[in-house]
């Protein structure tokens, strides 16, 4: 079974350029959720998707940050503008959330620079 | 609001020891508590997932264990390696089937 994959694996652009991350969640996983780190600091959630649907957005920064997942499968999350503060590691998790158990599963990361 | 706190934030043993990683939450109203390992450069890596009805789970060396009256959970590594060298992050779910606050992690040496 394949895991979380995401791409790019490494991202870097200039101050108010756009930058578009994308996550595929591990097959049948109805619970997809971007999470980021930036440097020197805790991993922090932005949002939970449940298929299609935005479960929870209340860890988005700004409204510089806008993410979808069309159809319940895949997930996007774009910056437009990026600021240099929106440096750091993106990550994407997934979970078929059964019975209570919500046990997640992390892909590799996108690290985003923006100089 | 909920705040995870882990101790030590660094370790290093030699082969073979075993050792103990701790973790500390605020509020005890967790659903699930999620123990993960990161290696330099890479995701994270699901080890152990406790529910907040149970009291432990085992895999293999690993024994996490969870108090949530006293917001604490361990994680027990037996005989440890020094493939075991990483970060390990501890995890709380704090509203039901959603999102995951996490810990700072504590990184691991094992030395040969």
């Amino acid at each position: 079974e394949a895991g979380v994959t995401q791409f790019p694996s490494h991202s870097v652009i200039e101050k108010g350029q756009t930058v578009t991350l994308r996550c595929d969640p591990i097959s049948g996983h109805d619970n997809l959720y971007w999470y980021r780190r930036v440097m020197g600091k805790e991993i922090k959630f932005l949002l939970h998707f449940v298929k299609e649907s935005k479960q929870d957005e209340s860890g988005m920064p700004n409204n510089r940050f806008l993410a979808e997942r069309t159809g319940g499968t895949y997930s996007t999350l774009k910056v437009q503008p990026a600021e240099l503060e929106d440096s750091g590691v993106y990550f994407c998790a997934s979970s078929p959330w059964t019975g209570g158990r919500n046990e997640q599963f992390f892909g590799p990361g996108t690290r985003l620079t923006v100089l | 609001k909920q705040e995870v706190t882990q101790i030590p934030a660094a370790l290093s043993v030699p082969e073979g020891e075993n050792l103990v990683l701790n973790c500390s939450f605020t509020d005890s109203a967790i659903y699930n508590l999620q123990w993960f390992r990161q290696d330099p450069g890479k995701g994270l890596t699901s080890l152990l997932l406790i529910q907040s009805s149970q009291r432990e789970q085992t895999s293999g060396r690993l024994n996490a264990s969870l108090d949530k009256s006293s917001g604490r959970s361990t994680l027990y590594i037996a005989a440890s390696q020094p493939g075991d060298s990483a970060t390990y992050l501890c995890a709380v779910e704090v509203n039901y089937g959603q999102n995951f606050v996490f810990g700072p992690g504590t990184r691991l040496s094992v030395l040969p």
